[in-house]
């Protein structure tokens, strides 16, 4: 079973405020994705990690932030939320071993920007 | 560009019968398949994969097929279930990263 967890589930929150998505995983995986996907839409890759101090943008461009000083954290900021940025945030991680293709996802934190 | 395409947004199929989804790919060099199922507000979950030297991978009623001259893969389900409703995501797995379709939401009807 993944343990890999997400907060919030759901938030609202008002144009121009800065916003930081949880995600922490308590499998000790190096690889670390952020997600975002609208409805209908495929899921696009917006920033990953390697590691502890590795971050990296993905093929979607974001105006967010992510960071990775520990294994198990790997959090999403927007610095001033916009209506744009409406949509869904799904973190990975990924079973380690070039043959373990697996990736684990979170819940998902829903974002409505008003 | 999409690298990974689905191009049936829905499907409804009567319990019992089978279920296949398709799905296209665009480079042959893609070794590592996968198919993720997705129920409304949560992520993902794992169901089943398959590599570039394999056809076939069956695990209890998901079956993976791969067509590699085709650059094409499908999903059966058989016998589908009302549960089995949800979206189904088709990836693949190249240098590190997940690229996926844009999904096929499945209804089985009872």
């Amino acid at each position: 079973e993944a343990d890999i967890y997400q907060t919030p589930r759901y938030l609202v929150i008002g144009t121009g405020k800065k916003i930081t998505l949880e995600c922490s995983q308590t499998m000790g995986h190096d690889k670390m994705y952020w997600y975002q996907q609208d409805p209908g839409m495929e899921l696009h890759l917006i920033h990953y990690s390697y590691g502890v101090n590795s971050t990296e943008k993905g093929d979607l461009s974001s105006e967010s932030t992510v960071s990775r000083i520990r294994t198990e954290h790997f959090p999403l900021t927007l610095e001033s939320a916009r209506p744009s940025h409406t949509s869904q945030y799904l973190c990975a991680s990924k079973v380690p071993g070039l043959l373990n293709t697996e990736a684990f996802f979170g819940q998902g934190t829903r974002l409505t920007v008003v | 560009d999409q690298q990974v395409k689905q191009n049936s947004p829905s499907l409804s199929v009567q319990e019992g019968r089978i279920s296949i989804l398709n799905c296209d790919y665009t480079n042959s060099m893609f070794d590592y398949f996968l198919w993720y199922k997705k129920y409304p507000a949560e992520g993902p979950t794992f169901l089943i994969s398959i590599s570039s030297i394999k056809d076939k991978n069956e695990d209890g009623r998901f079956t993976v097929f791969l067509n590699k001259s085709a650059k094409h893969l499908s999903l059966h389900i058989v016998p589908s279930q009302p549960g089995d409703s949800a979206v189904y995501f088709c990836a693949v797995y190249n240098f590190n990263k997940f690229y996926f379709g844009s999904g096929t939401k499945l209804n089985v009807k009872p």
